[in-house]
């Protein structure tokens, strides 16, 4: 099955740098890839997320890039605020009628004020 | 996208107990799914509710423990029974919508904070 790893586990960066989240992905037939934030005691929120037939798709502040050959995606934050610390979900999900999507581990972001 | 509500939002239980979580969602969505959220952890399925039919349940997880049910396309209950402390955590309804023609996007109720003490 599939396997989605995140790193790193944390990452803190100062108000107004970017932050730069990573993920792997095992499974060659994953075809969509969503980034969840979740803020802390709410639920996961759909904030991005990218097809296997796109490199890169942007959306304000935020973006997200996918090398298949490589099997990595990664989210893009640039001048990041203090309402962007949370907890970042990826996600992998192969294409099929009851495919499923398989979450990584999650990484905690700061931003330091 | 869809308007998903849980009930309890929060529930403290004794164990050897059970609690039935139910999803209320207010369009109609073919796929709906239950999932375990512990401290800290990542999201981890437990069954997608099949309307119609018995659900779909993932390693680890057997439908004595979580019986779903799955009596229309707007509505799904998931109850844990027997319940012990390991089984404190949050449980997240999810549903998933169509994006076009050619895939789906997926969203998550509020979630169910259970304690069982």
């Amino acid at each position: 099955g599939e396997n989605v790893e995140q790193h790193p586990s944390t990452l803190s960066v100062q108000e107004g740098d970017s932050a730069v989240i990573k993920c792997t992905y095992s499974d060659s037939a994953s075809n969509y890839f969503p980034w969840y934030k979740q803020e802390l005691g709410k639920r996961p929120q759909l904030i991005i997320d990218i097809r296997s037939n796109v490199g890169e798709k942007k959306d304000q502040r935020i973006a997200v890039t996918l090398n298949k050959t490589a099997k990595h995606f990664s989210l893009h934050i640039t001048e990041t605020q203090p309402e962007d610390s949370a907890v970042y979900f990826c996600a992998a999900r192969p294409t099929g009628a009851n495919s499923k999507l398989t979450f990584g581990k999650g990484i905690t972001l700061s931003v330091r004020p | 996208s869809a308007v998903i509500s849980q009930k309890p939002s929060r529930d403290i239980c004794q164990r050897g107990t059970s609690l039935t979580i139910q999803c209320q969602v207010d369009s109609q969505v073919t796929m709906m799914f239950w999932y375990r959220q512990q401290p800290g952890q990542s999201l981890t399925l437990i069954a997608t509710a099949n309307q119609g039919s018995e659900a779909t349940y993932e390693s680890g997880f057997v439908i004595d423990k979580f019986p779903i049910s799955r009596p229309n396309l707007t509505f799904s209950t998931l109850t844990v029974s027997n319940m012990s402390p390991e089984d404190s955590s949050i449980y997240l309804c999810s549903v998933g919508q169509p994006r076009g023609s050619s895939y789906n996007e997926q969203f998550f109720g509020p979630g169910t904070r259970l304690t069982v003490l």
